[in-house]
């Protein structure tokens, strides 16, 4: 059973490009969560959603910023017209069935936007 | 302030060193866990708890649910503990969880 998995590891962007991350999660789960780790700073919740559903979106920004989990393929968390601001670590967790189950982190998307 | 605290920031061990690392919360949590983050790394889960006391080889975690603690205590460290250790929360009610600035650890041979 493999874990959650991230790709790409790394992704480097111009300003102004859009960014696509792409979270599958462990077989059997339902519920997937970002999070974001800026630069000297800790993990912030960003938005929860289950097949077809944003749960709880209160973390992300409300501009540029998006999120999906379609009933076939990954979730996807997907950035427009990039900023350095931007930069950070993406981690995707998810968990099996409802919201206190527990989360498995996946190894996260490193943004670096030149 | 924030929901989640952690001491030390920072800590420099010898190997071979007894190592505490402390997590205090403000909310009432269904779960605790601690997490391990190396430099350039992805995170990996070492424990998941809602009470007592949980031991993986020399790692060992508590919680007090009463005093809203925790510790992680580290056994015989050695070079390849150095990491950041996070602890992160999961309220009772709410779907996030909730997250340590983290503990910086590096062990000197």
């Amino acid at each position: 059973n493999a874990g959650v998995m991230q790709n790409p590891r790394h992704l480097v962007r111009r300003r102004g490009q859009e960014a696509r991350l792409r979270c599958s999660p462990m077989k059997g789960h339902s519920h997937v969560y970002w999070y974001r780790q800026l630069p000297e700073e800790g993990l912030k919740f960003m938005v929860y959603l289950q097949k077809e559903n944003i749960i709880d979106e209160s973390g992300m920004p409300k501009e540029r910023f998006s999120a999906e989990f379609p009933k076939e393929g990954p979730s996807i968390l997907r950035i427009q017209q990039v900023v350095r601001g931007d930069s950070a670590a993406y981690f995707c967790a998810s968990s099996p069935r409802l919201a206190g189950d527990p989360q498995y982190f996946g190894p996260g998307t490193r943004l670096t936007v030149l | 302030k924030n929901e989640v605290e952690q001491s030390p920031q920072n800590l420099t061990a010898q190997e071979g060193e007894f190592i505490t690392i402390n997590c205090s919360y403000s909310v009432g949590i269904s779960a605790l866990h601690w997490l391990q983050q190396h430099p350039g790394g992805g995170i990996v889960s070492l424990f998941m708890l809602s009470s007592g006391k949980k031991k993986h080889g020399r790692l060992i975690a508590t919680i007090n649910i009463q005093e809203k603690h925790s510790s992680l205590h580290i056994t015989a460290s050695h070079p390849r503990d150095s990491a950041v250790y996070i602890c992160a929360v999961q309220p009772n009610t709410g779907n996030q969880f909730y997250f340590g600035t983290g503990t910086s650890l590096t062990v000197i041979p």
